[in-house]
């Protein structure tokens, strides 16, 4: 059964550092997401991609957060530099054309220091 | 914006038990959605509906849209199933519950 894979699955960094991840959704899934969970919430989206477009950044801190999806295929999301605060799962979704229903990836969680 | 508020946020029962989540909202939606996290992270939905009832195995998900209410029910609860459950609303955007941490005890 596809998959939407993400790396790494874990991150430490010490703040002030650049990290990133990387997520490969499902084939033929022109939909994208990148949603954010701190520990005890639900996830909150931070962008939404539409092929290689930005649908939806706008809870996207853009002073340090940064995404792209170059060839509307996989897609990274940057953080430079990182806060204590930026702790937290990093969760990578898509959705393949007009379905509603989303495929999660098993996330990467991030450990600022 | 849509505030999606779940119930309990914490629930330990026997083996065995009937198992009832509730989730309410706000505003009108044009779907909700039922999700399961299990330690590590990964999420797993479970149901998409906009009406009615859906069934799955031993997880029955219902909706009321004039009350703005959902509950999701496990029948013969399994340590398994112990995870989090996350209720999601759509309006253009998917808005998250906190979710339910349902803890199974065999």
């Amino acid at each position: 059964e596809a998959e939407v894979a993400q790396s790494p699955r874990y991150k430490i960094t010490e703040k002030s550092q650049a990290v990133a991840f990387w997520c490969d959704p499902i084939s033929g899934h022109a939909t994208l997401y990148w949603y954010r969970q701190i520990l005890g919430q639900g996830p909150e989206l931070l962008v939404q991609f539409q092929d290689e477009s930005v649908v939806d950044d706008s809870q996207l801190p853009k002073d340090r957060f940064s995404a792209e999806r170059l060839k509307g295929v996989d897609s990274t999301l940057k953080i430079q530099p990182a806060e204590l605060g930026d702790s937290a799962m990093y969760l990578c979704a898509s959705a393949g054309g007009s379905a509603y229903e989303q495929y999660f990836g098993p996330g990467t969680r991030l450990t600022v220091t | 914006k849509n505030e999606v508020e779940q119930s309990p946020q914490n629930l330990t029962a026997q083996e065995g038990e009937f198992i009832t989540i509730n989730c309410s909202y706000s505003v009108g939606i044009s779907a909700l959605h039922w999700l399961q996290q299990h330690p590590g992270g990964g999420i797993v939905s479970l149901f998409m509906l906009s009406s009615g009832k859906k069934k799955h195995g031993r997880l029955i998900a219902t909706i009321n849209i004039q009350e703005k209410h959902s509950s999701l029910h496990i029948t013969a609860s399994h340590p398994r199933d112990s995870a989090v459950y996350i209720c999601a609303v759509r309006e253009g955007k998917l808005t998250f519950g906190t979710g339910t941490r349902l803890t199974i005890i065999p």
